[in-house]
């Protein structure tokens, strides 16, 4: 079946990186593109920027310009988001999400989040 | 580039019809999605491009988008359905994606 697995629970101390990853299984990997959205603790969802599979193409939130840099390896159909220059306020849940929808960015299957902790 | 508002919360009794707004100027002509969320899990999606419902998404879900807000419809309503609802689109202007605030449904 289709699916997305991240990878496990980080803790990290500020101005640290983490680099976290979205294993895809069951769906032609190159095909979607796969978001990352996050959510902090008592807050809602935040899209984070998006990459194409198929070209590695980016598109990143101007919030996160600079920090945060989306890869991607069809050999292993893995995706991985590293964010640099931690700070507390990047304690959240991270999710990466494929999109099947083009044009309109709906986000039909999940990972299962990874949880980023960042402390000092 | 849009700025989507939803209610905190929306309370229902059980069997009751929940409706969870999402306002925007001229958010009509827009694809719609909404996601249900509850605590410890990873967002669902439960209607797509304004109306549509992915497979294995009761028919009790429906949406619709028209003017300046888009509207998730809940029919007969149950206890599971408690969760945090959020819309979210696709902003062509900036190329970003938004999503709303959130609504958390209680019921009753």
């Amino acid at each position: 079946q289709v699916q997305m697995v991240q990878s496990g629970a980080e803790v990290k101390k500020p101005g640290a990186s983490v680099k976290l990853s979205c294993k895809a299984s069951g769906y032609t990997f190159t095909g979607y593109p796969i978001h990352w959205v996050r959510q902090a603790p008592g807050q809602g969802l935040e899209w984070m920027g998006r990459i194409s599979p198929n070209n590695g193409d980016t598109t990143y939130t101007q919030k996160f310009q600079g920090r945060v840099t989306m890869t991607r390896d069809t050999s292993i159909t893995t995706a991985y988001m590293e964010v640099s220059r931690l700070r507390s306020d990047d304690t959240a849940i991270y999710y990466c999400a494929r999109d099947p929808f083009f044009s309109t960015d709906a986000f039909d299957i999940w990972g299962q989040g990874t949880v980023v902790t960042v402390s000092s | 580039s849009y700025v989507l508002t939803q209610p905190p919360s929306v309370s229902v009794a059980p069997g009751q019809t929940a409706r969870i707004t999402c306002g925007a100027n001229n958010i009509g002509g827009e694809s719609v999605h909404w996601y249900q969320k509850k605590s410890g899990q990873a967002p669902v999606l439960v209607v797509y491009e304004n109306y549509d419902r992915p497979s294995g998404i009761p028919e009790r879900f429906s949406g619709s988008n028209s003017g300046n807000t888009a509207t998730l419809t809940i029919r007969r309503v149950e206890a599971g359905d408690e969760a945090d609802y959020y819309c979210q689109l696709w902003d062509s202007s900036s190329d970003y994606v938004i999503f709303g605030g959130g609504t958390k449904l209680t019921v009753l």
